[in-house]
């Protein structure tokens, strides 16, 4: 499949582990953080996002998390699994119009 | 229902060429997106088009441009191709436009590489 990045920060975890994927945003006029995984040979997939009036937000087994005081932004993935290995973006939105800022992404493999 | 489709999936020009990527959205959403994906810049916003017009374009030179039709598919060109230009260039498309935020899905994208 495509190569997304060569040099991507990597976590490894055990299968069943939870994982922690941490994100360092810029704009503070940002409203929306989005969370996409991106499997190999294939786009991104949204797999959640967080409005910045809320710091904390809870899907099917993953987690996000917002400080806006460290403009930090962060993914947890409970009881992880195989088909949890991807790489993982956050993405942040201004209102400026469909148009999202992209972290640098974090490959995330999961040993069985 | 189906999903963002791009084609097509890889391409393989030389420089100096163009090239022109489709992207036909998802059947309702009016709005596309471009981003160029690559492993040194990570994702970049290339242009956003809304009911045929662009509303809202990234920091790339003018050899990058797109349009898009009355039935929301998108194409984008992309003229005199430099070896940078090597990347995966992905469409996505949301429901609406306007200022607010709209969940974007994105196709499998155009795999291009320029020798």
């Amino acid at each position: 499949g495509e190569s997304v990045g060569l040099h991507l920060p990597t976590l490894s975890v055990q299968e069943g582990d939870n994982s922690i994927i941490n994100c360092a945003y810029s704009n503070s006029a940002s409203d929306y953080f989005i969370w996409y995984k991106q499997e190999s040979g294939k786009g991104p997939q949204f797999i959640i996002d967080i409005r910045s009036n809320m710091d904390k937000r809870q899907g099917q087994r993953v987690t996000v998390l917002l400080n806006k005081t460290v403009k930090h932004l962060s993914l947890q993935i409970a009881a992880t699994q195989p088909g949890d290995s991807a790489v993982y973006f956050c993405a942040e939105d201004d209102n400026a119009g469909n148009m999202l800022t992209f972290g640098g992404g974090t490959r995330l493999m999961v040993k069985p | 229902k189906a999903g963002v489709t791009q084609t097509p999936r890889y391409l393989i020009k030389t420089r100096g060429q163009q090239v022109t990527l489709s992207c036909s959205p998802i059947s309702g959403h009016r709005s596309v997106s471009w981003y160029q994906q690559t492993p040194g810049q990570g994702l970049q916003f290339l242009f956003e088009y809304f009911s045929e017009t662009q509303r809202n374009k990234g920091n790339f030179p003018g050899r990058f441009s797109g349009r898009q039709f009355s039935n929301s598919r998108s194409e984008m060109n992309v003229s005199t191709l430099e070896l940078g230009d090597s990347a995966l260039y992905l469409c996505a498309s949301s429901l609406a436009g306007g200022s607010s935020y709209n969940e974007q899905f994105f196709g499998p994208g155009t795999r291009l590489t320029v020798l």
